[in-house]
């Protein structure tokens, strides 16, 4: 079935850092691959996706590009802000529309 | 974009009382919502799926006489914690995607804020 295996947290950055957090996935065919972020006390909110291989999804300055030889989907920052402290969700869906979500992971970023 | 409404945001209950979480399609219709739970520093974990006019289809391991899901309407479903215990205390999250009546159109989903409960 349908997988995905996030890096684990928590990640703590000084402003303007880069960010990387790993996401690979197990999946039958080519799903959309999704990553959300969830700030602190809310739901999660679409960050980002990317509908078939070689798309790069962006939002915000965060990156991922779908890379099927690799099956990742990495997400990237240049540089992060204080305001980018969330948990990141990297996930896909399953036949109807329930997802997969990996683990979280955890970013703070200090000033 | 589309809206999902969840309410309430947070409840606060007493232990043995029921609790009832709605979720609302706002600009779309729905004929299949998603329960999840999230423990503390975890991830969201699917509980069941909620079938416009039919039955939830439950997760394994998921009472369903526990957690009584009614998806009543295209834009309704509701997730009642019967006879809450602080072991149910977790933030549920609900989501929908928008789907013509079999055919799914898109497969972006599309999350509630959430409801923290707490169960003293």
């Amino acid at each position: 079935g349908n997988s995905v295996t996030q890096m684990e947290g928590p990640v703590t950055l000084s402003e303007e850092a880069f960010l990387t957090i790993n996401c690979t996935y197990t999946a039958t065919g080519y799903p959309s691959l999704f990553w959300y972020v969830q700030y602190p006390g809310e739901g999660l909110q679409l960050l980002l996706k990317a509908t078939k291989a070689d798309d790069k999804g962006s939002n915000k300055g965060f990156e991922a590009t779908y890379r099927k030889e690799t099956t990742s989907f990495h997400l990237e920052k240049g540089s992060v802000q204080v305001s980018d402290s969330a948990v990141y969700f990297c996930a896909l869906p399953n036949t109807g529309n329930q997802f997969y979500f990996g683990t979280g992971t955890s970013l703070t970023v200090i000033p | 974009g589309a809206v999902v409404s969840q309410h309430p945001s947070r409840v606060i209950c007493k232990s043995g009382t029921s609790v009832k979480i709605e979720c609302r399609s706002l600009d779309f219709q729905a004929t299949t919502m998603f329960w999840y739970r999230q423990f503390p520093k975890q991830s969201l974990m699917l509980m069941a799926t909620s079938n416009e006019g039919s039955k939830a289809t439950y997760e394994q391991g998921v009472e369903k006489d526990k957690f009584l899901i009614n998806h009543a309407s295209l834009t309704l479903s509701t997730l009642t914690v019967t006879s809450a215990h602080p072991e149910d205390s977790s933030f549920y999250i609900c989501s929908a995607s928008p789907s013509d009546r079999g055919r799914k159109m898109n497969t972006e989903a599309f999350f509630g804020q959430g409801t923290r409960l707490t169960v003293v």
